[in-house]
C-alpha cells in the first residue's frame, strides 16, 4: 500500500554536481509528473509523462532531464545543479481519465550550495 | 493566461471558528478543481474535488468548496476549525483544453488556527 515513493528524502549537492530523484508508483497509473515546491509560488510543473516511453515539458523545465523507461517509475535528473535549484520536489501520478485526482510523493528536499 | 490566483497567502483563525480560503482562476475553458492540504514536512493530501454536476462539494476533515462559474471561484469553507487543521492549503487547476492533464497550483494559504 505504498502509493508514490520517491528517493531520496534529502539531499545536499554541491554546484555542478549531478543527481538523480526516484519516484514509484505501484497504482499502475498511466500519468506521472514532477513539482517543485518554493516558498510563496506553490508547486510548478517541471516535466510531465503520459505513459511509458514518454514525456514532456512543463512550465518550469530548463535544467532538468526525465525518463520514463518503466510505467512505475519516473526519474528526474539533474546534470549540472545550481543554487536556484534549491527545493522540496515532488512527485505525483493519475489515472489516465482525464487526469483526475493526482497522488503525491512525501517529497525530496534539496539543498545546492 | 490560465491562471490559478489564492489572494491570501497567511489565515489566522482561533478555534471553532468558521473559516472561508479563496481560490480564483482565469479560464474561459472547462475545468476540473481541487483542494490539497499540506501538513508540515508532508506531502499533499486531497481534501476534496469538483469535475461536474453539483457545485457544492464536501470533503474530508469537515471541509467543503462550492464551484462558482460566473466568477470563476472555488472557495473552501469550514463552519468551525480546530487546531489540527493548521496546515497549509492549495488549490489546484486542471484546464480541459489542452492535453496536458496536469495540475495547476495556486501559490498557497498558511491557515494558522489559534486556541
Amino acid at each position: 500500500n505504498a502509493g508514490v515513493t520517491q528517493t531520496p528524502k534529502f539531499r545536499v549537492l554541491k554546484t555542478g554536481q549531478s543527481m538523480t530523484l526516484l519516484c514509484a508508483q505501484d497504482m499502475n497509473h498511466e500519468y506521472m509528473y514532477w513539482y517543485r515546491q518554493d516558498p510563496g509560488m506553490g508547486l510548478r510543473l517541471i516535466h510531465y509523462s503520459v505513459g511509458e516511453g514518454t514525456t514532456a515539458k512543463g512550465e518550469v523545465p530548463d535544467g532538468y532531464n526525465v525518463s520514463r523507461l518503466k510505467k512505475q517509475n519516473f526519474l528526474l535528473g539533474l546534470e549540472s545543479a545550481a543554487p536556484s535549484q534549491t527545493s522540496v520536489y515532488f512527485c505525483a501520478s493519475s489515472n489516465v481519465e482525464g487526469g483526475t485526482e493526482a497522488f503525491f510523493g512525501q517529497g525530496t528536499r534539496l539543498t545546492v550550495v | 493566461a490560465q491562471s490559478v490566483t489564492q489572494l491570501d497567502s497567511q489565515v489566522p483563525v482561533f478555534e471553532e471558528a468558521p473559516v472561508e480560503l479563496r481560490c480564483n482562476y482565469s479560464s474561459s475553458v472547462s475545468v476540473y478543481l481541487f483542494w490539497y492540504v499540506q501538513y508540515p514536512n508532508q506531502g499533499l493530501q486531497l481534501l476534496l474535488k469538483y469535475l461536474s454536476g453539483s457545485t457544492l462539494v464536501k470533503g474530508i476533515n469537515g471541509f467543503e468548496a462550492e464551484f462558482n462559474k460566473s466568477q470563476t471561484s472555488f472557495h473552501l469553507r469550514k463552519p468551525s476549525v480546530h487546531i489540527s487543521d493548521t496546515a497549509e492549503y492549495f488549490c489546484a487547476v486542471t484546464f480541459l483544453d489542452t492535453g496536458r492533464r496536469a495540475l495547476t497550483f495556486g501559490s498557497g494559504t498558511r491557515l494558522q488556527v489559534q486556541p
